[in-house]
């Protein structure tokens, strides 16, 4: 199936450990991105990034980094996880920046 | 802070009626964009009008935009318990390639 897919879907972790989530599209866009979802349900950006760019939100602390080992795969790293990390986090994707975009289905991350 | 805001944040009606959201941003936009997102799942995108369009149609779904008002509407027509999800709208603004959610509303569709 086409589609943006992310792993894991939950993670529970304890604070103070590092964890990744990893995301692949096979759609063939050129651009990717990851959101942040509160527990108010607020959408925030947090990256965006294609072969060409690293676009980082100035809000987003400095424990978060993206990981691109190629145009198809864009996974997120967490240092030092806080309870205020807690979140889903959602990949997306898009063709060009302008356009229509396909989420991940969202990794519910849930900090102790 | 959030780019859009959307109002009402909860609305509950019954089968068969049509369902209206609002969402008002605060810059110049390319486009908006209206997306779903049904309990504990991801976003689906819904429909996108530019800046230059005033309305737009995909089915049930009407969506407006003024833009003399930074402000859009999205009218569910014949509603379905299956509408019942948080809606949200999206804008990219004018020079960049990011998209920015306002704040959602939260459709429940009684049968």
């Amino acid at each position: 199936d086409t589609a943006v897919s992310q792993t894991p879907k939950y993670l529970v972790t304890q604070m103070g450990n590092d964890k990744s989530i990893k995301c692949e599209q096979n759609l063939g866009h050129d651009t990717m991105y990851w959101y942040k979802q509160d527990s108010k349900k607020f959408l925030k950006i947090m990256f965006s990034y294609n072969n060409k760019e690293l676009i980082i939100n100035e809000t987003v602390p400095n424990r978060f980094s993206p990981k691109s080992p190629d145009k198809a795969h864009l996974n997120l790293h967490i240092n030092s996880l806080e309870l205020g990390d807690s979140a889903v986090y959602f990949c997306a994707s898009s063709q060009d920046g302008d356009g229509r975009y396909t989420f991940g289905s969202g990794t519910r991350l849930t900090v102790v | 802070s959030q780019q859009g805001e959307e109002d009402p944040q909860a609305l509950s009606i019954q089968e068969g009626e049509n369902a209206t959201m609002n969402c008002s941003y605060k810059t110049s936009i390319n486009n908006l964009q209206w997306y779903r997102q049904n309990s504990g799942r991801g976003l689906v995108h819904l429909i996108l009008i530019r800046s230059n369009e005033r309305e737009k149609h995909s089915g049930r779904l009407r969506v407006t935009l003024d833009t003399s008002k930074k402000s859009s509407s999205l009218l569910i027509t014949a509603s379905r318990a299956a509408d019942t999800a948080s809606y949200f709208c999206a804008t990219v603004k004018t020079g960049a390639n990011n998209l920015f959610f306002g704040t959602g509303t939260r459709l429940t569709v009684i049968p």
